[in-house]
């Protein structure tokens, strides 16, 4: 098992449908993530935060809405998604924000746009 | 092109042999290189970490080199088990930013019984 938890593991949607990501650790943390990784691709960087606040946004569509209520939880909020969204998304959480603090993450959400 | 470039891009070996992955990356300033494992469907989980000074890390079968002058590492996998069969993710970070990491694109390697 992972320490980090990723709810739904599975999520099939249409275009039209508003939905949403859940992400939890119990680790500590003070820094989340929100990466998308697409078959046979390494995962991309879509959001960072540090201490709940936004630090990166890697240039991400607002049809993505992150948000992180406490230090333990991040959410990512969908709505109007196209087909070409469809990817594992993962989280990850490290100690602090800082390339050498080591990630862990969970086992992703996989998503369908129908 | 990707500053971090792995291979082979896969790899089939037969249980119990060795193997050898390659990463050379670019990115600079160089501040520290991981080895991630990721099995189907799973995320990635960390597998070294090595910064500048560090030339050779082990966890268990795995052990990873690094070579800051020439700007590659690798992995070696010994006695190989299938459950090894995964892909294997490089990632550089930088000085930079606070998160300027690089993903290469893995590896992925199949051992066959």
């Amino acid at each position: 098992d992972t320490e980090v938890t990723q709810t739904p593991k599975h999520l099939v949607m249409g275009m039209t449908n508003k939905k949403s990501l859940k992400c939890e650790q119990h680790m500590g943390h003070r820094a989340m993530y929100w990466y998308k990784q697409k078959a046979k691709k390494p995962p991309e960087l879509m959001f960072v935060y540090s201490y709940e606040k936004l630090s990166i946004n890697e240039s991400v569509p607002s049809r993505f809405s992150p948000e992180c209520p406490n230090s333990s939880l991040l959410n990512l909020h969908l709505h109007a998604l196209q087909p070409e969204d469809s990817a594992l998304y993962l989280c990850a959480s490290s100690q602090l924000v800082g390339s050498n603090q080591p990630q862990h993450f969970g086992d992703g959400t996989r998503l369908s746009i129908l | 092109k990707n500053q971090v470039e792995q291979s082979p891009q896969s790899l089939i070996i037969l249980e119990g042999k060795n193997c050898t992955l390659q990463c050379n990356y670019t990115v600079s300033p160089f501040s520290n290189l991981r080895w991630y494992k990721q099995d189907t469907g799973r995320g990635p989980v960390s597998l070294t970490i090595m910064t500048f000074s560090e030339n050779t890390k082990s966890n268990g079968r795995y052990t990873a080199t690094l070579d800051a002058d020439t700007k590659q590492s690798s992995l070696h996998i010994t006695a190989s088990q299938l459950s090894d069969s995964a892909s294997y993710i490089c990632v550089v970070s930088a000085l930079r930013n606070n998160n300027d990491m690089r993903f290469g694109a893995g590896t992925r390697l199949t051992v066959k019984p």
